[in-house]
């Protein structure tokens, strides 16, 4: 059926090395990848998002890849800051764009 | 602008009561979703609305009904709560776009305990 991987669960790191964080999708037919960050008792705010005609994106420190033909994509934030601390959710709209699913998250934690 | 404004933000309810998380946008979105979310689960999609009018079943639809009231208004309906409804529940909106759909923006979650 639909589903989103997730990978890792957490990642730990330390404050100013890169973290990357890698998902995978089952529907051929996705075409729109968001990316959230939750900071605790917060909501879900997007933090950057790409479309299926697109392989990269790029804002300040934050970058999505997308790779159609493997159905994965990733986040890629570099010189990591306490404030990077949060969970992070991948997420992929399906069933023609409506239907968002999405990966069970990353808890990132940044050590100073 | 308020963005999406859920009520309760807290409510306990005993097994079998039932009650209506109210959900509103003022962002002039076509689509609506409700989630829920439970520990290293992520977001769950329950229902989701395309557009005012229409609605469907997400992921875990089970013991829960929805209500597209208008287009500000997207309500979710647990009939006969149940322990295992227990979670933070999100409403969000989108825009929908040709192809797709946009960034959702969500509420501030409404937390909910079935004892």
């Amino acid at each position: 059926g639909e589903n989103v991987e997730q990978h890792p669960s957490t990642l730990s790191v330390q404050e100013g090395d890169s973290a990357v964080i890698k998902c995978t999708y089952s529907d051929s037919a996705s075409n729109y990848f968001p990316w959230y960050k939750q900071e605790l008792g917060k909501r879900p705010q997007l933090i950057i998002d790409i479309r299926s005609n697109v392989g990269e994106k790029k804002d300040q420190r934050i970058a999505v890849t997308l790779n159609k033909t493997a159905k994965h994509f990733s986040l890629h934030i570099t010189e990591t800051q306490p404030e990077d601390s949060a969970v992070y959710f991948c997420a992929a709209s399906i069933g023609g764009g409506f239907k968002t699913i999405f990966g069970a998250g990353t808890r990132l934690f940044v050590k100073a | 602008n308020a963005g999406v404004t859920q009520t309760p933000k807290f409510q306990v309810l005993k097994t079998g009561q039932s009650m209506t998380l109210q959900c509103a946008q003022d962002m002039n979105h076509n689509s609506m979703y409700w989630y829920r979310q439970d520990p290293g689960m992520g977001l769950r999609l329950i229902y989701y609305s395309a557009s005012e009018g229409t609605t469907d079943k997400g992921e875990v639809p089970n013991g829960y009904n929805v209500s597209r009231l208008n287009k500000r208004e997207f309500s979710l309906r647990l009939e006969s709560a149940a322990p295992s409804q227990t979670s933070v529940y999100f409403c969000a909106s989108s825009e929908a776009i040709s192809g797709g759909v946009t960034e959702a923006f969500f509420g501030q979650g409404t937390r909910l305990t079935v004892v």
